[in-house]
């Protein structure tokens, strides 16, 4: 596709249960973000690989998320034992490079509603 | 660390007027980029510029202008002749050029422009 694609778009879950959001970047970008945003906030970072490296994960707010890219295309965050404060957009980027210039193409992101 | 301040939570404005939007940053790096992004009622975020540290010329592209300052550590954004369409979101962000994060994008907390016809 053009874009960077995910899916789920909007997903609802019980409070307790596993959840795994998939992103298909822009092919040939080497480098894949996640990202979160609450309602009424500007992304915030999670997460970033370059190729199938997970470069930074310091961004992630607890060991119950977590996230991989075992070929270097699409990645998969996963969210253990949901809580109702996980509750938010959480939107997928990838660039051609990892360098500060290179323009990051968002996705449009997955509505994660925790019951 | 850096930080990215978006004093406007929300604007109102009547068709055709001019609007600017204000953002601020802060960064101890000398080398950095600002973007903005937009993100329209349909909840996508889409590109509209980036400028590096190093260029303060003004910008242009149709209605859209941006205004460059490093001595104030401002980058806003001004829309000429406002269409209903302009009505969304918009992201201020930065990226630092140098050190150990410079892939990670800071976000503000966005100003939520709605154009009244």
């Amino acid at each position: 596709g053009a874009g960077v694609s995910q899916s789920p778009r909007y997903k609802v879950t019980k409070r307790g249960q596993d959840v795994a959001l998939r992103c298909d970047p822009i092919s040939g970008h080497v480098s894949l973000y996640w990202y979160r945003q609450a309602l009424g906030q500007g992304p915030e970072f999670l997460t970033y690989f370059n190729y199938e490296a997970q470069q930074d994960k310091s961004g992630l707010p607890n060991d119950r998320f977590s996230a991989e890219r075992p070929e270097g295309s699409i990645s998969t965050l996963t969210i253990q034992r949901t809580e109702q404060r996980d509750s938010a957009m959480y939107r997928c980027a990838s660039s051609l490079e990892w360098q500060a210039y290179n323009e990051q193409f968002f996705g449009p992101g997955t509505r994660l509603t925790v019951l | 660390a850096q930080k990215v301040t978006q004093a406007q939570t929300e604007i109102s404005v009547v068709e055709k007027e001019d609007v600017t939007l204000d953002c601020v940053y802060e960064t101890r790096d000398t080398t950095y980029y600002l973007f903005w992004y937009k993100q329209p009622p349909s909840g996508e975020l889409v590109f509209l510029i980036r400028r590096n540290s190093f260029d303060e010329q003004n910008e242009i592209s149709g209605r859209y202008s941006w205004n460059f300052q490093k001595s104030t550590s401002s980058f806003n954004f001004t829309i000429t002749a406002s269409q209903v369409v302009d009505s969304a979101v918009y992201f201020c962000a930065l990226s630092e050029g140098s050190g150990g994060s410079n892939y990670k994008l800071t976000f503000g907390k966005g100003t939520l422009l709605t154009v009244n016809p």
